[in-house]
């Protein structure tokens, strides 16, 4: 199936550091969701777009919804060693409202 | 966090047995969905549910089989576990909100080890 390009696939940075990760689909998307899964738990969500252009904040995470409709990239800043885990792109096409299309995931790791 | 709990959280069986995974949601949220997760591939939808009795397949439903006979359960069955079938199972799940936009919300999962 189908499948977001989600880079980077990892990451390890100091903390208090900012940290950008990005999305990108072959199709127009009309949802984009940010999740993050700690070790052994289920996916958490972070925040929804639903809106091309949309920018969207949850304390220091900040997202946005591409122009394109292709893209989405989510922002962490001032990050803190709780931020380590997985973070997952996510999205509906327009061919399929109800099926989420996901990345890979990106790993963070943060440096105390 | 949404109501949704997901048993056994934990499990170990033989090849050949059969196994039922369940996902039980306090939401009454109409769509349930069971994803597995394992290294290099992410989360692959096996199954969902778009109310009761009414499911449809995902992309990886070879070998599996979903029932939902009240909104709040929904079962995931293997037939006859094969080792393959070894990963955590999640279940979500979803209901079109204000943006009319699919939001989907996940359990703790499952672990399942098939030896």
């Amino acid at each position: 199936g189908q499948q977001l390009n989600q880079s980077p696939q990892s990451m390890f940075i100091q903390e208090g550091e900012d940290v950008s990760m990005n999305c990108t689909s072959s199709s127009i998307f009309n949802t984009w969701l940010w999740y993050k899964q700690d070790p052994g738990e289920g996916p958490v969500l972070l925040i929804a777009l639903y809106k091309a252009g949309e920018l969207t904040s949850n304390g220091r995470l900040t997202a946005q919804f591409g122009i394109t409709r292709k893209d989405s990239f989510l922002n962490i800043s001032a990050s803190i060693p709780s931020d380590v885990g997985i973070y997952f792109c996510a999205g509906t096409d327009a061919g399929n409202n109800r099926k989420l299309i996901w990345g890979l995931g990106t790993s963070l790791a943060v440096n105390p | 966090d949404a109501g949704i709990t997901q048993s056994p959280r934990h499990k170990v069986t033989e090849t050949g047995t059969p196994v039922t995974l369940r996902c039980h949601q306090t939401e009454n949220h109409r769509y349930m969905y069971w994803y597995r997760q394992d290294p290099g591939h992410g989360l692959r939808l096996i199954h969902y549910s778009y109310g009761v009795k009414d499911t449809d397949k995902g992309e990886v439903s070879d070998g599996y089989s979903v029932s939902r006979s009240k909104t709040e359960d929904f079962l995931l069955t293997l037939e006859s576990a094969t080792s393959s079938q070894t990963s955590v199972y999640f279940c979500a799940i979803s209901d079109l909100g204000a943006q009319r936009q699919e939001t989907q919300y996940f359990g703790p999962g499952t672990r399942l080890l098939v030896l």
